[in-house]
């Protein structure tokens, strides 16, 4: 698999490959974390999240760590298939009375058959 | 059960005109929120609401007005458009701390 951060805007991977695709957050109070993926002409799809007092959760083929030293998310595919082609954002919550959801940039996943 | 409705899915306006977004939700959420993507970049939050009657500022604000006169709505008003609001505007609603839930957007042209 291949590793980059969401300052490089597209991520390669050979299907059938394991995909890891990373984000540095910005606030140490952020509560809750979200992996969504975005379809071109469509909205954001959840696929995963993570509450702050965890540091990993797996879902169906994804994973997600959380480093809260370090202030650090990553979401990892097992088995990449050109169906998980799209763009992937991270995003984080910051709580409180008017708790609000803040987007990374994003990156392209690009599956190569 | 419908989840977020947004209307329209898409509009062209000319500079200067103004027009509304709704967007309806059927889930009894408190908290909703208008964001706006740009290519190339995420989402970025325009206005939010965490419950009927308020509303208040995101990271974009400028150009833009909501209400949210009932709880299952929350309306985007631009009243003078202009082509740098040429964007997909995403509205989302939550029921509590967790478990955001968004439409399948807007896209608006301003020419």
């Amino acid at each position: 698999g291949e590793s980059v951060g969401l300052h490089l805007p597209t991520l390669s991977v050979q299907e059938g490959d394991n995909s890891i695709i990373n984000c540095a957050y910005s606030n140490s109070a952020s509560d809750y974390f979200i992996w969504y993926k975005q379809e071109s002409g469509k909205g954001p799809q959840f696929i995963i999240d993570i509450r702050s007092n965890m540091d990993k959760r797996q879902g169906q083929r994804v994973t997600v760590l959380l480093n809260k030293t370090v202030k650090h998310l990553s979401l990892q595919i097992a088995a990449t298939q050109p169906g998980d082609s799209a763009v992937y954002f991270c995003a984080e919550n910051i709580p409180g009375a008017n708790s609000k959801l803040t987007f990374g940039k994003g990156i392209t996943l690009s599956v190569r058959p | 059960n419908a989840g977020v409705t947004q209307t329209p899915k898409f509009r062209v306006l000319k500079t200067g005109q103004s027009m509304t977004l709704l967007c309806a939700q059927d889930m009894n959420h408190e908290y909703m929120y208008w964001y706006r993507q740009d290519p190339g970049m995420g989402l970025r939050l325009i206005h939010y609401s965490v419950g009927e009657g308020t509303t208040a500022k995101g990271e974009v604000p400028d150009g833009y007005n909501v209400s949210r006169l009932k709880k299952q709505n929350f309306l985007l008003g631009l009243e003078s458009a202009a082509p740098s609001q040429t964007s997909v505007y995403f509205c989302a609603s939550r029921p509590g701390p967790y478990g955001y839930t968004f439409g399948s957007g807007t896209r608006l042209t301003v020419v």
